[in-house]
């Protein structure tokens, strides 16, 4: 079945240094990608859609400067976490959908849990 | 806008009991509906789903039936085992914008032996 790698799965990094997360779809294209932000025991909040080859589209609310979304492939995309402070640690997951199918469910990634230190 | 509304947890059964989980929705048009699971530490699986009135979702014992008239998509299972904790999400694919989901906020269930 489809899968949706993303890495790393864990990071822990200091207050005011920059992460990136990547999001790889393995065995299927992905015109589209999805990130979410979960926090503990909350549902996940959609940040942004990620469109391959152009910009992404964030959600209100969602800081576009800081969460910087690189989808330069139909199989990889990348959020980076700029200036990271203590509030941006949470559970950062991805999804894709395989672009030949409209149809075909979303696949998620296994996430990203980031700790600010 | 588009919105899903579940029942809040968490949800404690015993072993073989049944399981119903709520879920309830606002959207434009006609989307379709899912129920994603999330066991701990790791991303969310899609469980079950179902696309316009009527139909019924099911896998591993777990059905949910598209209510229109209701604007549901209540989950069930008739016996729970201790393998089925986790969170469970009910999500709607919003209407002609590439296959973004809005979800629910998460029904956990704990099921003792």
């Amino acid at each position: 079945g489809a899968v949706v790698s993303q890495h790393p799965s864990r990071v822990i990094c200091k207050s005011g240094t920059s992460v990136k997360i990547e999001c790889r779809s393995l065995d299927f294209q992905a015109t589209t990608m999805f990130w979410y932000r979960q926090f503990p025991k909350q549902s996940l909040m959609l940040m942004a859609t990620s469109n391959e080859g152009s910009k992404a589209t964030y959600e209100q609310g969602v800081e576009k400067d800081k969460f910087l979304i690189n989808h330069a492939s139909l199989t990889l995309s990348t959020l980076t976490v700029t200036s990271a402070h203590p509030e941006d640690s949470s559970f950062y997951i991805c999804s894709a959908r395989d672009q030949d199918s409209y149809n075909s469910p979303l696949h998620f990634g296994n996430g990203t849990r980031l700790t600010v230190t | 806008g588009d919105s899903v509304t579940q029942m809040e947890g968490p949800v404690t059964l015993s072993e073989e009991a049944f399981l119903t989980i709520n879920c309830t929705y606002t959207a434009t048009g006609y989307p379709s509906l899912f129920w994603y699971v999330q066991y701990p530490g790791e991303g969310l699986q899609l469980l079950l789903k179902a696309t316009k009135a009527d139909d019924k979702g099911s896998n591993k014992g777990f059905e949910a039936t598209y209510r229109k008239e209701t604007t549901s998509f209540h989950l069930e299972k008739g016996s729970v085992q201790v393998s089925d904790s986790a969170v469970y999400f009910c999500a709607l694919k919003v209407y002609n914008q590439g296959g973004k989901l809005i979800f629910g906020q998460g029904t956990e269930l704990s099921v003792k032996p």
